[in-house]
This record gives C-alpha cells, structure tokens and sequence, in this order.
C-alpha cells in the first residue's frame, strides 16, 4: 500500500543551520508529494508540493525536490530561523495533480531552532 | 489562499455528552472533505472522507456510529462525537480538499473528562 516515512525527531539545530528532514515514499502510480507544517497549537498549512518527477517545490526558503528513482521528497533549508520550530509532515497523495483525494502522512518530524 | 474555518478550536465535555464540531470553507466549495485525529506525537490518521450529500466513508477501525459526519452542503461538514469517553480526548482536524492540494482547518483540541 501507499506510506510515507519520514525521519525520526526532534530535530535541534542552532539559528542558521542547514536543515534537512527526510521524506521517503511507497505508492503505486505517480502520485503528488507535499510538505505541511503545524505551529504549535495550530492546524495544518500547506507549505510547498510537487506534482510530478523532478519538480522543485518551494516557499518561504524551504525546497524540497521530487526524486521519483529514489522515492523521496527531503525537505531542505539553508538558514533556519527560530520561527521555523514546528512539526513537519511529508504527505502524498495519489491520482494525478487534479486528484482530491485522501492524504497519506508520514510521522511528522519535530523541528526545534534555537537562537 | 483558500481558508478552512473549523470550530470551535477547543472543547471539554464530560463522559457520555456529545460534541460537534464544525468545519467550513469560507472561500471556495468543497466535494470533499475530510476529518483527521492527531494523538500526541503522532501523525495525522484519516478517520472518514465525507462526499457531499452522500454518507461518509469511513477508514477502517473508526466506528460510525460513534463518530456521525454530516456533510450537507458543499462548504459545510460536521463531525458529532457521541458518548464520548476520555479515550476519545485528542486533536481533530478537518480538510477540504480541491484540485491538487487540501486546506486544512485549525483543528479542535477535544479534552473529555
């Protein structure tokens, strides 16, 4: 079946380290890739996606590149900021970029920054 | 971007009352939508796909007789947590979803006591 696994947290960095959060996935078709991130007692927001092989998503100097011979989809920042700690989830969904269906979430990765 | 009000954004019951919690796109019409429960630490687990006008699917091990959705209209679907237990005590969050991506409501911290 579809999953996606992503690497275990917390992940704490100083301000204006490199960040990287992996993002590996198991599905069957093509499906789209996307990353969400939950600030602490808030809902989900969308971050950035990929819908197909090679493409770049990116928002807010987060980048994550869509590895279709590899199945992954790691999250990277250059300089990560304080504001940055929150919960990260890498998701994907099957059925093409129109598709609305379900999202598959991975665990979640805890990102703490600390100044 | 599209918003996904969801309401309210915490609530304590008391063992054996019922809850229900609202999610509404403000801004755009939703076929579908969906209800996600997060305990502590973990991921987001996919409880029930609501179609509108049409019964909820829901995932397997979710009872839904406990968990009612409605979801009457195409901006507007509720999730009524009936005879709640403590066990029951976690986040919930709605998602509607459109072409190509899902927006996600703030979620409802549900505390039974």
């Amino acid at each position: 079946g579809n999953s996606v696994t992503q690497m275990e947290g917390p992940v704490t960095l100083s301000e204006e380290a490199f960040l990287t959060i992996n993002c590996t996935y198991t599905a069957t078709g093509y499906p789209s890739l996307f990353w969400y991130v939950q600030y602490p007692g808030e809902g989900l927001q969308l971050l950035l996606k990929a819908t197909k092989a090679d493409d770049k998503g990116s928002n807010k100097g987060f980048e994550a590149t869509y590895r279709k011979e590899t199945t992954s989809f790691h999250l990277e920042k250059g300089s990560v900021q304080v504001s940055d700690s929150a919960v990260y989830f890498c998701a994907l969904r099957t059925g093409g970029s129109g598709n609305t269906g379900k999202l598959i979430f991975g665990q979640g990765t805890t990102l703490q920054v600390k100044p | 971007g599209a918003v996904v009000s969801q309401h309210p954004s915490r609530v304590i019951c008391k063992s054996g009352t019922s809850v229900k919690i609202e999610c509404r796109s403000l801004d755009f019409q939703a076929t579908t939508m969906f209800w996600y429960r997060q305990f502590p630490k973990q991921s987001l687990m996919l409880m029930a796909t609501s179609n509108e006008g049409s019964k909820a699917t829901y995932e397997q091990g979710v009872e839904k007789d406990k968990f009612l959705i409605n979801h009457a209209s195409l901006t507007l679907s509720t999730l009524t947590v009936t005879s709640a237990h403590p066990e029951d005590s976690s986040f919930y969050i709605c998602s509607a979803s459109s072409p190509g991506t899902a927006f996600f409501g703030q979620g409802t911290r549900l505390t039974v006591v």
